[in-house]
């Protein structure tokens, strides 16, 4: 049973279109995010959602959008879609609030054409 | 701003060789500090993480790392390498009242010779 687990792992699509990506995680943990990697494979964070609630947004273009129905869930949706949102975006989860450690998904590989 | 360098982008070791990746970190506080390991194509993994208390910590896969207060540090150590151990290793940085906001620095790819 895969801990945090994301679909799909690759996703090819032209610019201009909006894609979806889920995530879904059953370790009872209360902390989601999202990590982009690029290319050269910094990772920096997007999004952190708390029990359901924003609590980080950084520097994202608004043409992205997560979104968490419940705690065991985050998903991001991207609009719009540019050759520069080509990255591998990964999934993770976390206890409470702080920074203890994260378990990461296995990634989507989204290549944009 | 809290903030990661590894100095070294590759590093090559011998299988059966002692490895040393350098972890340097700023941060105004007690940072919590932690390693990952990320395989090709695979997500990351937590090898070990240090909050508080001794300084030296053990992780999986026979991995340790040792926190330097004085000099920033939190080396990565293994005192003999397996050819699975060549992957890309991260050091992060984070701290109990960010949010749970790790910032990761840029990576070393560790190549194992035969």
């Amino acid at each position: 049973d895969t801990a945090v687990s994301q679909t799909p792992k690759y996703l090819v699509t032209q610019m201009g279109n909006d894609k979806s990506i889920k995530c879904e995680q059953n370790l009872g943990h209360d902390t989601m995010y999202w990590y982009k990697q690029d290319s050269k494979k910094f990772l920096k964070i997007m999004f952190s959602y708390n029990n359901k609630e924003l609590i980080i947004n950084e520097t994202v273009p608004n043409r992205f959008s997560p979104k968490s129905p419940d705690k065991a869930h985050l998903n991001l949706h991207i609009n719009s879609l540019e050759l520069g949102d080509s990255a591998v975006y990964f999934c993770a989860s976390s206890q409470g609030t702080g920074d203890y450690g994260y378990t990461f998904g296995s990634g989507t590989r989204l290549t944009v054409v | 701003a809290q903030s990661v360098t590894q100095p070294d982008i590759h590093i090559t070791v011998s299988e059966g060789a002692s490895l040393e990746l350098r972890c340097n970190y700023s941060y105004g506080a007690t940072p919590y500090l932690f390693w990952y390991v990320q395989s090709p194509g695979q997500g990351l993994q937590l090898l070990l993480k240090y909050f508080s208390g001794d300084t030296l910590v053990q992780g999986i896969k026979g991995f340790e790392a040792e926190f330097k207060r004085s000099q920033s540090s939190f080396n990565l150590r293994k005192p003999s390498v397996h050819w699975s151990d060549a992957a890309e290793y991260f050091c992060a940085v984070g701290a109990n009242t960010n949010a749970g906001k790790s910032t990761f620095g840029d990576g070393t790819t560790l190549t194992v010779k035969p």
